[in-house]
């Protein structure tokens, strides 16, 4: 079973739609990232969470240490939001402040005009 | 700021072959890591330098190594390639590594044949 989980693994939908983007993880972590990959391989951090939610303009990430599980939402979805959407963790360490990421294997976003 | 630049963009190699891949942080950030990426694997983390010091590494074979230089500046090396080692090779920089939020390059397309 991998450590981080997410679903759907592809999600297409129609612009203006709210989209949802699940991660699940199975470790203790002591930070949850958010990244987007377009097409041709750049990433961009998107959000870094240990608790509660964050909002930037049209995305929100939300994450619940409880149940491990985190949600990405984007409202108002554009066609430029077609990416690959990725989830990350930083699990607990012997020594914070130089732990690793591990990733979630991603999911495709297409929106349609 | 200028940001995470790597050199070369794209390479192609022989099996057996070895590679050196360059990596050059935002000004200031003193932890380097690198990942590889490959539609089969997904990300994975390869190692994490600070300040020229190896602090986590990735479960990958000793033919992948790295290093830090003084500037920071940071290079990996895969030795005696295989095919499989054909993959994006990202690398990532930030003040103090993870968990802490990363800023990714654009990574540099390596393809064995």
């Amino acid at each position: 079973k991998n450590e981080v989980e997410q679903s759907p693994q592809n999600l297409t939908a129609q612009e203006g739609e709210f989209i949802t983007i699940n991660c699940s993880y199975s470790v203790g972590i002591s930070a949850l990232h958010w990244l987007q990959q377009h097409p041709g391989g750049g990433i961009v951090s998107l959000f870094m969470l240990s608790s509660g939610k964050k909002k930037h303009g049209r995305l929100i990430a939300t994450i619940n240490i409880q149940e491990k599980h985190s949600s990405l939402h984007i409202t108002a979805s554009h066609p430029r939001d077609s990416a690959v959407y990725i989830c990350a963790v930083s699990e607990v360490g012997s020594n914070f402040g130089n732990e690793k990421l591990t990733f979630g294997t991603g999911t495709r976003l297409t929106i349609i005009p | 700021k200028a940001g995470v630049t790597q050199t070369p963009r794209y390479l192609i190699k022989t099996r057996g072959q070895q590679v050196t891949l360059s990596c050059s942080p935002i000004s200031g950030h003193r932890s380097v890591s690198w990942y590889q990426q490959t539609p089969g694997q997904g990300l994975q983390f390869l190692f994490e330098y600070f300040s020229e010091t190896q602090r986590n590494k990735g479960n990958f074979p000793g033919r992948f190594s790295g290093r830090q230089f003084s500037n920071s500046r940071s290079e990996m090396n895969v030795s005696t390639l295989e095919l499989g080692d054909s993959a994006l090779y990202l690398c990532a920089s930030s003040p103090q590594g993870p968990p802490y939020e990363q800023y990714f390059g654009p990574g540099t397309r390596l393809t064995v044949t």
